[in-house]
């Protein structure tokens, strides 16, 4: 019944590893995005996709790179993970790309890294 | 640029007690939404309410309610009579028509505590 779920929802790791988070919705919407949460509890978007195109692409370090194989998935690839990439992300879900439509969260993938 | 404040970071009530949520915004954009977004202590966002540019009516849904003010650029939020289940951090964000996607912009949040 889970209408946007991610996993895994608690990753720890080393510094300098590579890993992957997904996330997966069911509400049939063709827009998903990429948050981050920091310790500070601030959020910002990351990345958009809409009907798998790459619509919002915010400044994020190249080690980002999101994957959206079908417009109910979004999967988060991070490259040589770094201390301040421990956070929590979030992924979310919208009925297109207008500002009216609410997004739906997931929730969360509380990232560390050691 | 579109930007988002909510100057309370913390805020401790006893039960029962109201307590508001102050939200300003600045955005140069004519058509804009705002939204309050609840994050409970199990972590995950919950959509709580929508407003567009064009409808300053205020809302009101059980004990939540909702001031918009465009003078001011201003979307309050009050929880009257609170209980211990309404302790979360609650966020305020903006979303401006014209900007790429739907790009949500958050503000910092406010912690709200409902003490017994």
């Amino acid at each position: 019944d889970t209408a946007v779920s991610q996993t895994p929802k608690y990753l720890v790791t080393q510094m300098g590893n590579d890993k992957s988070i997904k996330c997966e919705q069911n509400l049939g919407h063709d827009t998903m995005y990429w948050y981050k949460q920091d310790s500070k509890k601030f959020l910002k978007i990351m990345f958009s996709y809409n009907n798998k195109e790459l619509i919002i692409n915010e400044t994020v370090p190249n080690r980002f790179s999101p994957k959206s194989p079908d417009k109910a998935h979004l999967n988060l690839h991070i490259n040589s993970l770094e201390l301040g990439d421990s956070a929590v992300y979030f992924c979310a879900s919208s009925h297109g790309t207008s500002a009216y439509n609410e997004q739906f969260f997931g929730p969360g993938t509380r990232l560390t890294v050691l | 640029a579109q930007k988002v404040t909510q100057a309370q970071t913390e805020i401790s009530v006893v039960e029962k007690e109201d307590v508001t949520l102050d939200c300003v915004y600045e955005t140069r954009d004519t058509t804009y939404y705002l939204f309050w977004y609840k994050q409970p202590p199990s972590g995950e966002l919950v959509f709580l309410i929508r407003r567009n540019s064009f409808d300053e009516q205020n809302e009101i849904s059980g004990r939540y309610s909702w001031n918009f003010q465009k003078s001011t650029s201003s979307f309050n939020f009050t929880i009257t009579a609170s209980q211990v289940v309404d302790s979360a951090v609650y966020f305020c964000a903006l979303s401006e028509a014209a900007a790429a996607g739907n790009k949500l912009t958050f503000g910092g949040g406010t912690r709200v505590l409902v003490k017994p």
